[in-house]
C-alpha cells in the first residue's frame, strides 16, 4: 500500500515558536506537496518540490519555508508561527512523469497557534 | 490551469446513482479533467481523471461532454461511506502535478 506519512496528526504551538511538519513518502516519487486546508478557503498550495533540494512556491507562501535534503522527505517550516497559521497542514506526493498520474495525500496535521 | 464551476452541495439516496456535474468552459486542448474526493477529516483521495474520452475504474465513471466544457462524475451506487466533498480539476499533464483545488462539492448520501 502506498504511504504518505505526516509525522503528527494534532499538534499544538505557541505564537512566535520554530515549527516542523515532517512528511516522509515510501513511493520513491520525485513530487510532494504541502498544501493548508481552512473553512471557506478550501485547499490551497503553500510550496512544491520537483526533487531534492529543489522547491518552487506554491499560492500562500509567505511565512512558511520548506526543506527537501531526502527524496522521500519533504518539511514544511514555520518560521515564528502566528495564530493565523492555525490549520490543517496536509502534504502530497507524485511521480514526476508526462503521462497524467494521481498524486496520494496523508492524513494532514491539525495545527492550533496559541 | 483552467477554473472549474461546480455545485457547493448536494444530496443523493443511498443505492442510487449520484451525478455531480462540472463546468471548466475555459479548458483547453492538453488539460485534463481529474476528481478527487475527500472525507471528513481525511486527506483527498483521487478517484479518477480523463482527457476526451469516458473513463470507468472500479470508484467511478467520468463522462466528459464532446466540446470539454463540461463533465459528470458519476458514483453508480451511492453508499454511505460515499459522504464527502468531491472536487473537480482542470489540469495540464505535464510536469509538475500540481493541483489547485477548487471549493468542490459537498455530496451528503441519505439512507
Amino acid at each position: 500500500d502506498v504511504k504518505v506519512t505526516q509525522s503528527s496528526r494534532y499538534l499544538v504551538k505557541r505564537t512566535g515558536e520554530k515549527v516542523f511538519l515532517e512528511c516522509v513518502q515510501d513511493m520513491d516519487h520525485e513530487n510532494m506537496f504541502w498544501y493548508r486546508q481552512d473553512p471557506g478557503l478550501g485547499l490551497r498550495l503553500i510550496y512544491f518540490s520537483y526533487d531534492v533540494k529543489m522547491k518552487e512556491k506554491g499560492d500562500i507562501p509567505e511565512g512558511y519555508s520548506v526543506s527537501r535534503e531526502k527524496k522521500e522527505r519533504f518539511s514544511l517550516i514555520l518560521e515564528s508561527a502566528s495564530t493565523n497559521q492555525t490549520s490543517m497542514y496536509l502534504c502530497a506526493s507524485s511521480p514526476w512523469t508526462r503521462a497524467n498520474t494521481e498524486a496520494f495525500f496523508g492524513q494532514g496535521t491539525r495545527l492550533t497557534v496559541v | 490551469d483552467a477554473k472549474t464551476t461546480q455545485p457547493t452541495s448536494m444530496d443523493c439516496a443511498e443505492g442510487r446513482a449520484a451525478n455531480l456535474p462540472c463546468n471548466h468552459s475555459t479548458i483547453s486542448g492538453n488539460e485534463y479533467v481529474y476528481w478527487y474526493r475527500q472525507i471528513h477529516s481525511q486527506g483527498p483521495q483521487y478517484i479518477i481523471h480523463g482527457l476526451k474520452n469516458n473513463e470507468t475504474n472500479e470508484m467511478a465513471s467520468l463522462i466528459i461532454t464532446e466540446d470539454r466544457k463540461s463533465s459528470t462524475l458519476i458514483l453508480p451506487h451511492a453508499t454511505l461511506r460515499d459522504t464527502a466533498v468531491y472536487y473537480c480539476i482542470v489540469r495540464v499533464g505535464a510536469a509538475g502535478n500540481k493541483l489547485t483545488f477548487g471549493g468542490g462539492t459537498r455530496v451528503l448520501v441519505k439512507p
